[in-house]
């Protein structure tokens, strides 16, 4: 599976803009980024994915970089339950192999 | 979106006894459900892929005869740890993957094993 790098952690104020950042330099054409968030003691959740366009959903924006060699999330109005690890995930589409592989992904701290 | 239970939410054995861990697709079916191991402080594991009315997938490493895997209807997969050992302590997530024109992956709650 290609690989995503991340930052371990990142922090935020509540009500601010939070963009959270994605490298995957080795992505192939077939792979779509898959990003969920896990909160604590909590099974992960889906928070948004995307090929080539930029996407918005009612949780996050994904904005892809033209290349496809990162991405980015984007949390417009960051709140006190938005703190969690956001893992970035890279998935081919097709084919039999379905598997998600999670990496240590970025836990993002929400201050108030 | 798609809601997935786990059953139970936490669970306590004594060394040597077997724990059942149910994982069920709500309001959907899932004809492929995964399950992960997640210790403290890290990340998720894939131990194993559960296709219905097939053998289960299991990753390099993981024991097919300790971690018994069934996926026996569209909504149901059930994670049997044999044999417990304190080292099996760890919290158990399920995925169900749906067949919409997402193709995403929706979690359960998790499950809390400790073996005393």
């Amino acid at each position: 599976d290609a690989k995503t790098t991340q930052p371990n952690s990142m922090e935020s104020n509540e009500e601010e803009p939070v963009h959270l950042p994605c490298n995957h330099s080795t992505i192939s054409g077939t792979d779509y980024i898959h990003w969920y968030r896990q909160l604590p003691s909590q099974g992960p959740e889906y928070v948004i994915h995307g090929l080539t366009s930029n996407v918005n959903n009612r949780m996050a924006s994904l904005a892809i970089a033209e290349d496809r060699k990162s991405s980015t999330l984007i949390l417009h109005r960051a709140t006190l339950r938005d703190a969690a690890v956001y893992y970035c995930i890279l998935r081919a589409q097709g084919g039999s192999n379905y598997k998600l592989t999670f990496g240590k992904g970025t836990l993002l701290t929400v201050n108030p | 979106g798609a809601v997935v239970s786990q059953h139970p939410s936490w669970v306590i054995c004594k060394s040597g006894t077997s724990v059942k861990i149910e994982c069920r697709s709500l309001d959907f079916q899932a004809t492929t459900m995964f399950w992960y191991r997640q210790f403290p402080k890290q990340s998720l594991m894939l131990m194993a892929t559960s296709n219905e009315g097939s053998k289960a997938t299991y990753e390099q490493g993981v024991e097919k005869d300790k971690f018994l895997i069934n996926h026996a209807s569209l909504t149901l997969s059930t994670l049997t740890v044999t044999s417990a050992h304190p080292e099996d302590s760890s919290f158990y997530i399920c995925s169900a993957r749906t067949h919409t024109s997402t193709d995403t992956q929706y979690f359960g709650p998790g499950t809390r094993l400790t073996v005393l």
